[in-house]
C-alpha cells in the first residue's frame, strides 16, 4: 500500500526559514509525481500553494517554494510569518488517476 | 469571481445513500476536471474521486471504489457524487475542488455527511 508521508510537526522562528517534506514509504518522489501541497488553517477550506513541484498557485507568495530535495518532494518557507501556522498537506500523483494525501505537518511558529 | 458550492450533505444511516452536488461558477466548468477530496474533523485530507473535463474517464480511491460514483452535467456547471452503502468511515466533511495539472486548484468550502444510527 503506498504511504505518502509527511513530518506531523515542525517548528519555525518568525523570520526563519523551514522546509517540510513529503515522501514515500518505498520509492522517491520524482516529478512526474507531480507534487502539490497545501495550507490549511483550523475551520477553512485548503488553500492551493504549489503544484507541479514548483508552480506557485495564484496569488500565492514567493516565499513559499516547492522543489525535489533528494528522494522527496519539499516545501520551503522563507521568512516564516505567525499567519504561516496551519497545517499543510502534499498529494502525489500515482498514475492511473489516483491521488493520495500525505498525512500532513502541523507547523508552529514561535 | 471563482465559486465551488457543495450541497447534499446530511445525516444518513449506515447502509444509506446520499448525492452531493457541486456547482461552479465564475469560470469556464466545462474545462476542468473535478475532485472531490473529504476529511474527517480534526484528521487529515483523503482524495475520494475525480471526473475528467471532457471524455468522463472517473477515478476512484479504493476506500469507496464501487459504492460511490462520480458523474457532472458541463451544461449545469455541476458535478455530483453519488454514495451508497455508506459506512461510518465514511462520515467527513466533502470538498469539491477543480483540478487541473493534476493538483487540485479551487476549492469549496466542503459539506458535511454524517453516517451515524
Amino acid at each position: 500500500q503506498t504511504v505518502v508521508t509527511q513530518e506531523p510537526s515542525l517548528s519555525v522562528s518568525p523570520g526563519g526559514t523551514v522546509t517540510l517534506t513529503c515522501g514515500l514509504n518505498s520509492g522517491s518522489v520524482s516529478t512526474t509525481y507531480y507534487p502539490s501541497w497545501y495550507q490549511q488553517t483550523p475551520g477553512q477550506a485548503p488553500r492551493t500553494l504549489v503544484y507541479s513541484t514548483n508552480i506557485r498557485s495564484s496569488g500565492v507568495p514567493d516565499r513559499f517554494s516547492g522543489s525535489i530535495l533528494g528522494n522527496k518532494a519539499a516545501l520551503t518557507i522563507t521568512g516564516a510569518q505567525a499567519d504561516d501556522e496551519s497545517d499543510y498537506y502534499c498529494v502525489l500523483y500515482m498514475g492511473n488517476g489516483i491521488r493520495v494525501f500525505g498525512g500532513g505537518t502541523k507547523l508552529s511558529v514561535l | 469571481e471563482v465559486q465551488l458550492l457543495e450541497s447534499g450533505g446530511s445525516l444518513v444511516q449506515p447502509g444509506g445513500s446520499l448525492r452531493l452536488s457541486c456547482e461552479g461558477s465564475g469560470f469556464i466548468f466545462s474545462n476542468y476536471a473535478m475532485s472531490w477530496v473529504r476529511q474527517v474533523p480534526g484528521k487529515g485530507l483523503e482524495w475520494v474521486s475525480i471526473i475528467s473535463d471532457s471524455t468522463g474517464s472517473t477515478y476512484y480511491a479504493d476506500s469507496v471504489k464501487g459504492r460511490f460514483t462520480i458523474s457532472r452535467d458541463n451544461s449545469r456547471n455541476t458535478h455530483t457524487l453519488q454514495m451508497s452503502r455508506l459506512r461510518a468511515e465514511d462520515t467527513a466533511l466533502y470538498y469539491c475542488a477543480t483540478t487541473s495539472n493534476y493538483a487540485f486548484l479551487m476549492w469549496g468550502r466542503g459539506t458535511m455527511v454524517t453516517v451515524s444510527s
